[in-house]
């Protein structure tokens, strides 16, 4: 079931600039997390952050968890061509089951 | 080896058919999952095994019936499919952490079915 609902639902960038999706959940987390997935293949998992985790980095990649407001963002910084793809967030309530987001889709210009 | 497989890329089948999409993992996960996922649209959990047992079936209709024959190995097993299942099916997995809970996914590329 989907849980997660997802801003925008498309962003159209251009190369260097930066790019910030939104995440919404309805219920109690252990954990959300980021996939990224280009047109018609499988996700990539790019970072987790948990309940009482505010804030992580990964390279390029920023995300915030606010636990009050159930939402999260995920920061693309400086994009490239390469990061064209849509982006999930997904909720991690239980042991197995992953609830993911509406996606947002993202298209950077050169 | 760090990957999920899948075979086949791509499928086409008629309503009678019956086929099998094989999924494939040497990373020691011991939980294995499959989605369906339509277009523009995220995935939808289908099934998890845990140990090589069913753990999850989403109230999938019995014409698709999964198969863990060994940790390393997912099958699911087409049959009667209607030309409103055709979708990419991916499969993924995850490791065991402490307490046997999973947590990050890896999915494989997905088989894209089309039923005719």
């Amino acid at each position: 079931s989907q849980q997660g609902e997802e801003d925008p639902q498309a962003l159209s960038i251009q190369e260097g600039e930066n790019a910030t999706m939104n995440c919404s959940y309805k219920t109690s987390i252990n954990n959300l997390q980021w996939y990224r997935q280009n047109s018609g293949r499988g996700l990539v998992h790019l970072i987790l952050i948990r309940s009482n985790e505010r804030e992580k980095h990964s390279g390029r990649l920023r995300v915030t968890l606010d636990t009050s407001k159930k939402s999260s963002s995920l920061l693309i910084t400086a994009s490239r061509a390469a990061d064209t793809a849509s982006y999930f967030c997904a909720t991690d309530a239980n042991d197995y089951k992953l609830s993911f987001g509406a996606g947002t889709t993202v298209t950077v210009r050169a | 080896d760090t990957e999920v497989t899948q075979t086949p890329k791509h499928l086409v089948m008629g309503m009678t058919n019956k086929k099998s999409l094989k999924c494939e993992q040497h990373m020691g996960h011991r939980a294995m999952y499959w989605y369906k996922q339509k277009a523009k649209k995220p995935p939808e959990l289908m099934f998890v095994y845990s140990y090589e047992k069913l753990s999850i079936n989403e109230s999938v209709p019995s014409r698709f019936s999964p198969e863990c024959p060994n940790s390393s190995l997912l099958n699911l097993h087409l049959h009667a499919l209607q030309p409103e299942d055709s979708a990419l099916y991916l499969c993924a997995s995850s490791p065991p952490l402490g307490g046997g809970a999973h947590e990050t996914q890896y999915f494989g590329p997905g088989t894209r079915l089309l039923v005719l």
